[in-house]
């Protein structure tokens, strides 16, 4: 079974501090994503990167920032935290994308106060 | 801007019914459709895909495709009250490269 591994279930983090989220993978997948997903906004794609050190935006990349050194292992930055991040997130990863199934982890509930 | 549509409900189906989910997409060229439950509070766990037109069974569920017509249907036989959940509907668009169009989901209810 594809494991993803998000760090935290919930966090609470105030305005202005700078927040990683982590996400790890152990399936060897190439592929890995960041989603945002808010009530009545559905799952939006923040970033996503297709090998190591690489990665492209998404539909909402603004504030945000992403890191991957290895390849198990997508970070996501919040620079400077602002209270509209208030948010669940979900890291996904795929052996195949497109056209591959994409695999979710539980996410981070992160609160912004 | 590609799309995908879905009911959100909630669809109210009773205990050993057939629920029926429906989704429909923008782009004519998508390639591959997918099928997630989410129960409240927790992420989405994929059930079903389909890439070619026509039915695909995996025990309870069947995933329909229909390209000509832009629809993807899940069928859930024999309802059970733990099928109770948000089901999203993703598409993947011909000149997406990597991403995936998620629907904003339908509200599954079974009542026992």
């Amino acid at each position: 079974d594809v494991k993803v591994t998000q760090s935290s279930r919930y966090l609470v983090k105030r305005t202005g501090e700078k927040v990683f989220l982590e996400c790890v993978q152990d399936m060897d997948h190439e592929n890995m994503f960041w989603y945002r997903q808010d009530p009545g906004l559905g799952l939006r794609l923040i970033y996503f990167s297709y090998d190591v050190k690489m990665k492209e935006k998404g539909d909402i990349p603004e504030g945000y920032s992403v890191s991957r050194e290895k390849k198990e292992r997508f970070s996501l930055i919040l620079e400077s935290a602002s209270t509209n991040q208030t948010s669940m997130y979900l890291c996904a990863s795929s052996f195949e994308a497109p056209s591959g199934p994409q695999h979710f982890g539980d996410g981070t509930r992160l609160s912004i106060l | 801007q590609k799309e995908v549509e879905q009911n959100s409900g909630p669809l109210s189906v009773p205990e050993g019914a057939i629920a029926s989910l429906n989704c429909t997409y923008s782009d004519r060229g998508s390639q591959s459709f997918f099928w997630y439950r989410q129960y409240s509070g927790k992420s989405p766990e994929l059930i079903m895909f389909i890439y070619s037109n026509g039915d695909k069974e995996d025990g309870r569920f069947t995933a329909q495709l229909n390209k000509a017509s832009q629809y993807v249907s899940l069928l859930i036989r024999d309802s059970q009250p733990s099928d109770s959940a948000t089901y999203l509907c993703a598409v993947n668009p011909v000149d997406s490269s990597y991403k995936l169009i998620f629907g904003s989901g339908t509200r599954l209810l079974v009542r026992p």
